[in-house]
Parts: C-alpha cells; structure tokens; sequence
C-alpha cells in the first residue's frame, strides 16, 4: 500500500521557466493538499483539491500558480514564470476524508531551486 | 493572524525524560487537531490525533491533551528518545481548512 508520491524530489528551475510538480495521493484517498515550506519556516497551506474541484486556494499567490487534480492522473502544482522566491520545499497531502475528522498522509516533498 | 501558535521555536530535553510540546489556537470552531513529527528533507509524518470531543488520546509513547476551554492542546512523548528529535508540527482542522503552526524543534539531549 504505497504512501503519497511525489516527483521529482529535486527540481532546479531558471527564472522564469515553469515547474510542474506531481502528486499521487494514497490509494483510496480523493482529497489532496498542497503546502509550501520555506527555509526556516514551519508549513503554509495552498490549496484543497477534491477530484476535479478546487475546494479551498486561499493559500495560493494570485498569479503564476495554479492547481489541478484531474479524474485522472496526479495532481499537479504548476508555477509559471518562476523567480527566485519561489524556492521552497513543496508537500502534497491526502486524505479519505475532508480536514475535519480526516489525517492527512503527507509525500515526502518536492525541493525547488530557482537560480 | 496566526490561528495555530507553537510558542517555543525549540525545546531540549534529557534522555529518558519528559517531553512536551505546546499548541495554542484561537479559532473556537476548530475540532480536529494532530500532531506532526518531520525530520529535515523528509515528509512530515503523523503521529496523532484528537477530537474535539475528548481530552486525551494516547498511543504509546504519545499523549495529547486537549483543553478545549483554554484553547490549548499538548503533545506529551514519555519517555523520550533520541530519534524524538525532530520538528512537530501541531495542525487544527474545521470543515474545509486546516491550520498548521509553525513547529517546534525538540532535541533529546544524550
């Protein structure tokens, strides 16, 4: 029964390219969250996802960042245009239930450096 | 507005002694609360849970208290071990959000 996937673990952008990162939740699991981490810093919620819905992206940036979990397929965290503040550490949780009452299985984190 | 504090950026503790973590929050609404265990560049693991309509829950080495009318809950890790040292990360949940805190930094001292 594998845990939360998540690839790549390292991904070195340039300024202003794209990452695209992915995220497999555990089986059975249609909830997925997505965190950021800076250096030093403890984790800042993103966005909820639910199958094809976005439920909860009051953490997101406004611009350059959006997010997507298809029927389908993983789900994806896409930074367009990427500047040097984007380096972090980026988890992906999931979950068989919504936040209240449902633990979240986190993945192990995509590094991103942006040179 | 920080809704999940963890008030002590790191804690030291003997080996073989007590451990215990802190968490405040203010959101009255929340109901589901966890703790998290992360070791650097690794994910951050589960370790428990508890909801709003306990005090206590335990499991192994692991208690965490709730005290609903201070606000407050408590990670206690008895007794503690040297590969306790990691940061923990308490999180509050409610309906379709969930807060994490900042995290505190336990070292278990040999």
């Amino acid at each position: 029964n594998a845990g939360v996937m998540q690839n790549p673990r390292h991904l070195v952008r340039r300024r202003g390219q794209e990452a695209r990162l992915r995220c497999s939740p555990m089986k059975g699991h249609s909830h997925v969250y997505w965190y950021r981490q800076l250096p030093e810093e403890g984790l800042k919620f993103m966005v909820y996802l639910q199958k094809e819905n976005i439920i909860d992206e009051s953490g997101m940036p406004k611009e350059r960042f959006s997010a997507e979990f298809p029927k389908e397929g993983p789900s994806i965290l896409r930074i367009q245009q990427v500047v040097r503040g984007d380096s972090a550490a980026y988890f992906c949780a999931s979950s068989h239930r919504g936040p209240s009452g449902g633990t979240q299985y986190f993945g192990p984190g995509t590094r991103l450096t942006v040179l | 507005d920080q809704q999940v504090k963890q008030n002590s950026p790191s804690l030291s503790v003997q080996e073989g002694r007590i451990s215990i973590l802190n968490c405040d929050y203010t959101n009255s609404m929340f109901d589901y609360f966890l703790w998290y265990k992360k070791y650097p560049a690794e994910g951050p693991t589960f370790l428990i849970s508890i909801s709003s309509i306990k005090d206590k829950n335990e499991d192994g080495r692991f208690t965490v208290f709730l005290n609903k009318s201070a606000k407050h809950l408590s990670l206690h890790i008895v007794p503690s071990q040297p590969g306790d040292s990691a940061v923990y990360f308490c999180a509050a949940s409610a309906l379709d959000k969930i807060i994490f805190g900042k995290g505190t930094r336990l070292h278990i001292l040999p």
